[in-house]
């Protein structure tokens, strides 16, 4: 099994581009999220679904949005890019929340100019 | 709200030395405990988690935690540390009930090993 799979894994973008960053998972989990990764400041939540067609926003969400048509799919759409958004993303998936395992892809970079 | 500490943002070990990572949380109810680390250019992985019974937990790569309740931690460590052990350590706690958006993590602490 592939896990979390996320593309791209580098991104330059200039300020006022859009994006979309993809995640997919193959574990039939219910549970997926967004995290962004600051030097420092350890793993914030952007959004999370607990299910296909179900989304909720995090702690940091403004400047993106996310949709979940599927099981497997979870897309982080980044619509004005500002240079606050210079991050590392992470999607991850768990079968359900609370005390159970999350696991993450690889990661995307990415770097607003 | 539930919140974690991670004491010591960088900390330098010798091969074959003690590993001890600090996790401090705070929770108005017993929570639930992880620990995963970070290698360079990956995403996190989990090395052990405590949920309830046993409050010493062990998991992979020879890494233990002790869940102290009275003394709100939750420590990582290791025996002997390996040069392969070098990477960043991330503590997160969520509720037992907890929804989606309540895994907290820390703020990470990068381990050094020096040969």
């Amino acid at each position: 099994n592939a896990g979390v799979t996320q593309t791209p894994k580098f991104r330059i973008l200039k300020i006022g581009q859009s994006m979309t960053l993809q995640c997919a998972q193959d574990m039939n989990h219910n549970y997926m999220y967004w995290y962004r990764q600051d030097p420092g400041m350890g793993l914030k939540l952007i959004y999370y679904s607990v299910g296909a067609g179900i989304t909720d926003k995090g702690e940091v969400p403004n400047g993106y949005n996310v949709s979940r048509s599927t099981t497997e799919d979870f897309p982080l759409r980044l619509e004005l890019a500002a240079p606050s958004q210079t991050s590392v993303y992470f999607c991850a998936s768990s079968y359900i929340a609370g005390g159970t395992e999350a696991f993450f892809g690889q990661g995307t970079r990415l770097t607003v100019v | 709200a539930q919140s974690v500490t991670q004491l010591g943002s960088h900390v330098s070990v010798s091969e074959g030395a003690l590993v001890l990572l600090r996790c401090n949380y705070s929770s108005s109810v017993p929570p639930y405990l992880f620990w995963y680390v970070q290698y360079p250019n990956q995403g996190l992985q989990l090395l052990l988690k405590y949920t309830t019974g046993a409050t010493l937990v062990k998991g992979i790569n020879g890494f233990e935690a002790e869940f102290k309740k009275s003394e709100t931690s939750f420590h990582l460590t290791k025996p002997s540390a390996h040069m392969s052990d070098a990477a960043e350590y991330f503590c997160a706690v969520t509720l037992p009930s907890g929804s989606a958006r309540q895994l907290t993590f820390g703020s990470g602490t990068q381990l050094t090993v020096l040969p």
